[in-house]
């Protein structure tokens, strides 16, 4: 059964913690990305990888970091740095060779008590 | 800086209606563009993806319009059913060559009434 997870489904986090959202995709695509997506807004993109050991920044990258050391895992961290991290995170991956759809993992909510 | 506009916010029609989602983009200098589908608290599944060579793209009751001219693209659903009920987002992709950056509509909200 191919795909990509994410864990957890829902996430809680005390002010001034860092936490860390898993993603793997068994899809053998080399390009993962990680969006936000808040109420009534599209999503936004935080970082991307397109190769193993490499990384870009996307639009709102301020307060997050990434690791990418498999192909199959592109973890997302949310720093204490981040100054509203209650929202939606979308993981999704795409086939390098034909990057043009990109498939979604089903999302973690995390939310700031 | 390309911007991805989506009217209306929210839509509810009875089943069995035909209906139009609206995407319009500011820069029309675009490689592709996506629509997708979103049920509440769950991923994205891609439902039409046009080539900026494309007019259109069909899928079952689904058609997808794209004018880059104008910067608009159509969803049209056919004989809208009560499954079809969840959120539809237009992406368009950058034309920056070895980027994969994609930016996201803010969506409509269909709701199909039985």
């Amino acid at each position: 059964d191919g795909g990509i997870t994410q864990s957890p489904k829902y996430l809680f986090r005390k002010e001034g913690q860092n936490v860390t959202l898993s993603c793997e995709q068994n899809l053998n695509h080399d390009a993962m990305y990680w969006y936000r997506q808040d109420p009534g807004q599209g999503l936004r993109l935080i970082y991307y990888s397109q190769i193993v050991n490499d990384f870009q920044k996307g639009d709102i990258a301020e307060g997050y970091s990434v690791s990418r050391e498999k192909k199959e895992s592109f973890p997302l961290t949310v720093t204490s740095a981040q100054k509203n991290p209650t929202a939606f995170y979308l993981c999704a991956s795409s086939p390098q060779g034909s990057t043009d759809t990109q498939y979604f993992g089903p999302g973690t909510r995390l939310t700031v008590l | 800086k390309q911007e991805v506009t989506q009217i209306p916010a929210a839509l509810s029609v009875p089943e069995g209606e035909n209906l139009v989602l609206n995407c319009s983009f500011t820069d029309s200098a675009i490689y592709n563009l996506q629509w997708f589908r979103q049920d509440p608290g769950k991923g994205l599944t891609s439902l039409l993806l046009i080539q900026s060579s494309q007019r259109e793209q069909t899928s079952g009751r689904l058609n997808a319009s794209l004018d880059k001219s104008s910067g608009r693209s159509t969803l049209y659903i056919a004989a809208s059913q009560p499954g079809d009920s969840a959120t539809y987002l237009c992406a368009v992709r950058r034309p920056t060559s070895g980027t994969y950056k994609y930016i996201f509509g803010t969506g409509t909200r269909l709701k199909v009434l039985a």
